[in-house]
């Protein structure tokens, strides 16, 4: 069984870091891309960003309302998928979930959602 | 980006009705739209990708049509347990990936 568990959502202050992590278990982590999706009750689901499987090149790709602040990364070793918030604002609060992107299990990836966390509040206020 | 725009944004309906939710693309996307199932304090659930192929895990009274633009979910016959809230997503044109605004469906 896919499971997907996030971790390290909290309270944090504007213009402040956060990481976040989310462990993987249940298929090969290395041969999926895995994705970063995000949701506040006034904007719906939002595409933070993802990162491809590693015989994919591990690149990633980022919305642009994150694109500089946010970085996606994943350790294969340990088939966790991070990310890293920085800059945040009051616009980030929102539920976050960690997804794995569609794929045939050799790495080529179909860039929709098969499987999500449960999701972590992160919440920025001072 | 692509902008993609669901109708309507909550629907009320009885035990056994056909529902149509409906999800417009502002440019062709082909077949590559997803569609999700949330339940309330649950994450989205993949319902259906490539426009009509239904996941794993769902009845068949649920379907999906569609080509291009103008694309359909369809529940043939409502059931208490697909109170929930719908939603599409394009994967044809990225980065950004981007989904519709949701649909509530609810009981009347």
């Amino acid at each position: 069984e896919v499971q997907l568990v996030e971790s390290g959502g909290s309270l944090v202050q504007p213009g402040r870091s956060l990481r976040l992590s989310c462990v993987a278990s249940g298929f090969r982590f290395g041969d999926y891309g895995m994705s970063w999706v995000r949701q506040t009750p006034g904007k719906g689901l939002e595409w933070i960003g993802f990162i491809r499987a590693n015989s994919y090149g591990g690149t990633t790709a980022y919305a642009a309302s994150v694109e500089g602040r946010f970085t996606i990364s994943r350790d294969d070793s340990k088939s966790i998928a991070y990310l890293q918030m920085s800059s945040l604002t009051s616009e980030d609060t929102a539920v976050y979930f960690c997804t794995r992107l569609g794929g045939d299990g050799t790495g080529y990836y179909f860039p929709f959602f098969d499987h999500w966390g449960q999701g972590v509040l992160v919440t920025v206020s001072s | 980006a692509i902008q993609l725009t669901q109708s309507p944004s909550s629907l009320s309906a009885s035990v056994g009705d056909r529902v149509t939710i409906t999800c417009r693309a502002s440019q062709n996307i082909d077949n590559a739209l997803a569609w999700y199932q949330q339940k309330p304090g649950k994450a989205p659930k993949l319902l259906i990708s490539d426009a009509s192929l239904l996941a794993t895990g769902f009845p068949s009274r649920f379907s999906g049509s569609g080509y291009g633009t103008a694309f359909t979910l369809t529940i043939s016959s409502l059931q208490p347990e697909d109170f929930a809230t719908y939603y599409c997503q394009q994967f044809n044109n990225y980065p950004p990936l981007t989904f519709g605004g949701g649909t509530k469906v609810e009981i009347k």
